[in-house]
């Protein structure tokens, strides 16, 4: 079946660190893959996506690339902030207009 | 423009009672979904709606149920409430298009403790 699996945490850096979320993939078919943070006491917000295989996305200073060879899309800040402090959840969509399947989430404490 | 919405915002029940969750998503989007989201988990998907038509289940129990209305509004429904529905209830909405994928929008959720 189709599933995303991601690093534990939490993860623990200082400011101005490098950040590092690793997330693989089992899916059938093409998926889209995505990473939303969710900050303490809300919803989930879109940080990233890509469609298909070798895209990169990118926001707010994250990116990840799309690697279907080895089914992956990790996570990278080359400078994180205190305020990026948060549950990152990696997720992947198999039909277009379908379900997304969540990975387990990764808490992210940056300290200053 | 206004975001997904979703009342009430926190809610405690006792087992075996059923609860109502309701959710408005962003004008024009006609797709709406639900996810739970049980502590120290990702969100798992209950259900999406499509022009108030069921598109998709999760591995959910019957006791799940929802609908949507002609304004594209939802509602969830828990029945016969169990300790274990315990959780953070997300609603997103998308606009449902010739895309490659569908982005879905967040509501801020409806938590709920059943005790």
């Amino acid at each position: 079946g189709n599933s995303v699996t991601q690093m534990e945490g939490p993860v623990t850096l200082s400011e101005e660190a490098f950040l590092t979320i690793n997330c693989t993939y089992t899916a059938t078919g093409y998926p889209s893959l995505f990473w939303y943070v969710q900050y303490p006491g809300e919803g989930l917000q879109l940080l990233l996506k890509a469609t298909k295989a070798d895209d990169k996305g990118s926001n707010k200073g994250f990116e990840a690339t799309y690697r279907k060879e080895t089914t992956s899309f990790h996570l990278e800040k080359g400078s994180v902030q205190v305020s990026d402090s948060a549950v990152y959840f990696c997720a992947l969509q198999v039909d277009s207009s379908y379900k997304l399947i969540f990975g387990s989430g990764t808490r992210l404490l940056v300290r200053p | 423009d206004a975001g997904v919405t979703q009342s009430p915002t926190h809610l405690i029940k006792t087992r075996g009672q059923h609860v109502t969750l309701r959710c408005s998503p962003i004008s024009g989007h006609k797709s709406v979904s639900w996810y739970q989201q049980v502590l120290g988990q990702g969100p798992q998907f209950i259900f999406q709606y499509y022009e108030k038509e069921e598109r998709g289940r999760g591995n959910f129990p019957d006791r799940f149920s929802a609908r949507q209305f002609p304004n594209y509004s939802s509602e969830l429904n828990v029945n016969a409430l169990l300790l274990g529905d315990s959780a953070l209830y997300l609603c997103a909405s998308s606009p449902v298009g010739e895309l490659l994928y569908n982005e879905q929008f967040f509501g801020p959720g409806t938590r709920l403790t059943v005790l």
